[in-house]
């Protein structure tokens, strides 16, 4: 079975500052794709960022990166410049491709920018 | 584009009551799921179905039903609430091929307790 593992519970960052985001998962597949997705307040869930297991290059969206180490199994996310609007629960997810219909999600992590 | 609509937002039940939650999507995507939220559990997949008419469990089915009669529409029914169905219910969808495979759109969530 796959699982998704993020180790930090909660954490905080002062606004304008770097926060990475931890998160292991474990599967036997070679094939997947990687996910984080992000849940204000508001409890809408958005898509941050998505990787494929078999592109090398780390994805960026604007300030948001993730360092992908296929072989550690390991899925960080970086928010560089964090900002109010960052505040939310930041949530890690796989699933394998192709065919894989099952999203695995972590349980989360809750991020506070502070002013 | 609407995207993908859920009703009710909030619905408060007796234990032993029956409801329905409905899920609409306007994106034409052929994969549908269901997912509950809980503090400190993520988001665990209940029913999903990968086209119209077909459906299937997830992680947690037991208590809950399904329907995809139509490809936009997927129903979730509780027969008989619990109290332990108390949850934030999230429905979703995506395409199953092209560089939005697996990209989940949700839903704004539905507040469901059971007394």
């Amino acid at each position: 079975a796959q699982t998704v593992t993020q180790s930090q519970p909660e954490m905080s960052v002062q606004e304008a500052e770097t926060v990475t985001l931890s998160c292991t998962y474990d599967t036997s597949e070679n094939n997947y794709y990687l996910f984080w997705y992000k849940q204000p307040p508001s409890r809408q869930m958005i898509l941050v960022i998505r990787q494929e297991a078999y592109k090398q290059q780390n994805a960026t969206e604007n300030r948001f990166s993730v360092n992908f180490q296929k072989a550690a199994k390991s899925f960080s996310l970086k928010i560089s410049d964090s900002q109010l609007g960052d505040t939310a629960m930041y949530f890690c997810a796989f699933v394998t491709n192709p065919g894989g219909y099952q999203l695995t999600f972590g349980k989360g992590t809750k991020l506070s920018v502070i002013p | 584009n609407a995207g993908v609509t859920q009703t009710p937002k909030f619905r408060v039940l007796k234990t032993g009551q029956s409801m329905t939650l409905l899920c609409a999507q306007d994106m034409n995507h052929e994969y549908m799921y269901w997912y509950r939220q809980d503090p400190g559990m993520g988001l665990r997949l209940i029913h999903y179905s990968v086209g119209e008419g077909t459906t299937a469990k997830g992680e947690v089915p037991d208590g809950y039903n399904v329907s995809r009669l139509k490809k936009q529409n997927f129903l979730l029914g509780l027969e008989s609430a619990a109290p332990s169905q108390t949850s934030v219910y999230f429905c979703a969808s995506s395409y199953w091929r092209g560089s939005g495979a697996n990209v989940l759109t949700f839903g704004a969530g539905s507040r469901l307790t059971v007394l």
